[in-house]
């Protein structure tokens, strides 16, 4: 049960993109398409941005997208915007009922 | 409304026991899969636990195995985590989540659990 690994930080300007990426293995992220996304203020409780490795739950803007290749799963922001600085984790399912976070990313918008 | 509300947590002594509770309320309960995620101040999320919709099946994050044991009411709609032997690393605030296609898909508010002598 390692921790998915995530950059620590991440930066962009508004309007532009940014790409955070999560790399797993076969055993997780590699192995089902079940990764997810979260968005997370400070103290305040994380909220589902990205299901399945891209699917947008309704109410998510669609400058949120995700993608998977091999056992690396990431999540792009288009458009960047001020309230789009948050911390952003993935979350994969790893087998047997088994589930895995990655370390979390701090998007900062310059 | 549909919700998820944690309550339990508090300061507890190293070794000590205590248990979380998570009443959900607006939605179907009996047929939701639900997990405990934690984090530790300043830290990211950890995944700690599992439950199937009938209680059938539970799963651990290795660091809390024997330790830590979920389970449901499905007649009160509410989830528990009893935790023993707690250690200083449990420190944390502990969210109850919904899952839905293996993702979590609604978040309580979260519960604050202190293990500190």
């Amino acid at each position: 049960q390692s921790a998915l690994t995530q950059p620590p930080s991440a930066s962009g300007s508004p309007g532009q993109s940014v790409t955070i990426s999560c790399t797993g293995s076969s055993s997780d992220i590699g192995g089902y398409n079940f990764v997810s996304w979260y968005q997370q203020y400070p103290g305040k409780a994380p909220k589902l941005m990205i299901s399945e490795v891209d699917r947008r739950p309704s109410g998510v803007p669609d400058r949120f997208s995700g993608s998977k290749s091999g056992n690396t799963a990431s999540l792009t922001v288009s458009g960047l915007q001020a309230e789009d600085e948050a911390d952003y984790y993935c979350f994969s399912y790893a087998g047997s009922d088994n589930w895995v976070f990655g370390g979390g990313t701090r998007l900062t918008v310059l | 409304e549909v919700q998820l509300v944690e309550s339990g947590g508090g300061l507890v002594q190293p070794g000590g026991s205590l248990r979380l509770s998570c009443a959900a309320s607006g939605f179907m309960f009996r047929n939701s899969w639900m997990h405990w995620v934690r984090q530790a101040p300043g830290k990211g999320l950890v995944w700690v636990s599992h439950i199937n919709s009938d209680g059938s099946t539970t799963t651990y994050a290795d660091s809390v195995k024997g330790r830590f044991t979920i389970s449901r009411d499905n007649a009160k709609s509410t989830v528990f985590l009893q935790m023993n032997s707690l250690k200083a690393e449990d420190t944390g605030v502990y969210y109850c989540t919904r899952d839905r296609s293996y993702a979590s898909d609604m978040w309580g508010q979260g519960t604050m659990v202190t293990v500190s002598s």
